[in-house]
């Protein structure tokens, strides 16, 4: 079974719009990493949270990990369309082995 | 540096064929993986290697087979192709410190079509 969920599916905002992903692990994770992929690209890494509850900001976007360590979210201000494409957590959870989310794909309407 | 590089970019198969799909780096990373991608189910994780000489099962091994006879390459053997190996596949490698893995950099993938 799906080891981390990640929710929404889709999300279509307008340009300026705040958007949000989140994930879940029912197991505690080791640490978690944020990545990118545009349409017909391959994953590009933004980030990785390893403390409890930690909190990280680049520029418009700003990643949390939770204190339980099971969730994590992303969470992008005032949206561009510079910002279209899929993103996915990847939570470690066994010794050496990355379990990716589903992915939220990020429309920007301009 | 050349990063992550992976060949072919795409391939069709038939039913039953192997093909070996390759991935190289150059940025001397211990841990390398391939996951494959397919469609609303992000990236599963089939084989990945700590460095040369070891391999390990990921989510989804089988069908598949790796070897890691150097830092650099990682190849993934499909030993019989099945119409459910149609994905795109995506090679990744990444230091390893202190028993995590650190920022994992991917490849440009190989689509590839079972008929």
């Amino acid at each position: 079974g799906q080891q981390v969920m990640q929710i929404p599916q889709y999300q279509h905002v307008q340009e300026g719009e705040d958007f949000t992903t989140y994930c879940n692990s029912s197991t505690t994770l080791s640490n978690i990493q944020w990545y990118k992929q545009r349409p017909g690209g391959h994953p590009v890494f933004l980030i990785q949270l390893v403390k409890s509850g930690e909190v990280k900001k680049q520029k418009r976007l700003t990643f949390q990990f939770g204190e339980a360590k099971k969730n994590s979210s992303l969470h992008i201000t005032a949206t561009q369309t510079t910002d279209v494409g899929t993103y996915f957590c990847a939570g470690q959870i066994n010794f050496n082995k990355f379990y990716f989310g589903s992915g939220t794909k990020l429309n920007v309407k301009p | 540096n050349a990063g992550v590089t992976q060949t072919p970019k795409f391939q069709v198969l038939k039913t039953g064929q192997s093909m070996t799909l390759q991935c190289a780096q150059d940025m001397n990373h211990e841990y390398m993986s391939w996951y494959r991608q397919d469609p609303g189910m992000g990236l599963r994780l089939i084989h990945y290697s700590v460095g040369a000489g070891i391999t390990d099962q990921g989510e989804v091994p089988n069908g598949y087979n790796v070897s890691r006879s150097t830092t650099e390459d990682f190849p993934l053997r499909l030993l019989s192709a099945a119409p459910s190996q149609t994905s795109v596949y995506f090679c990744a490698s990444s230091y390893l410190r202190g028993g995590s893995i650190d920022t994992q950099y991917f490849g440009p993938g190989t689509r590839l079509t079972v008929l």
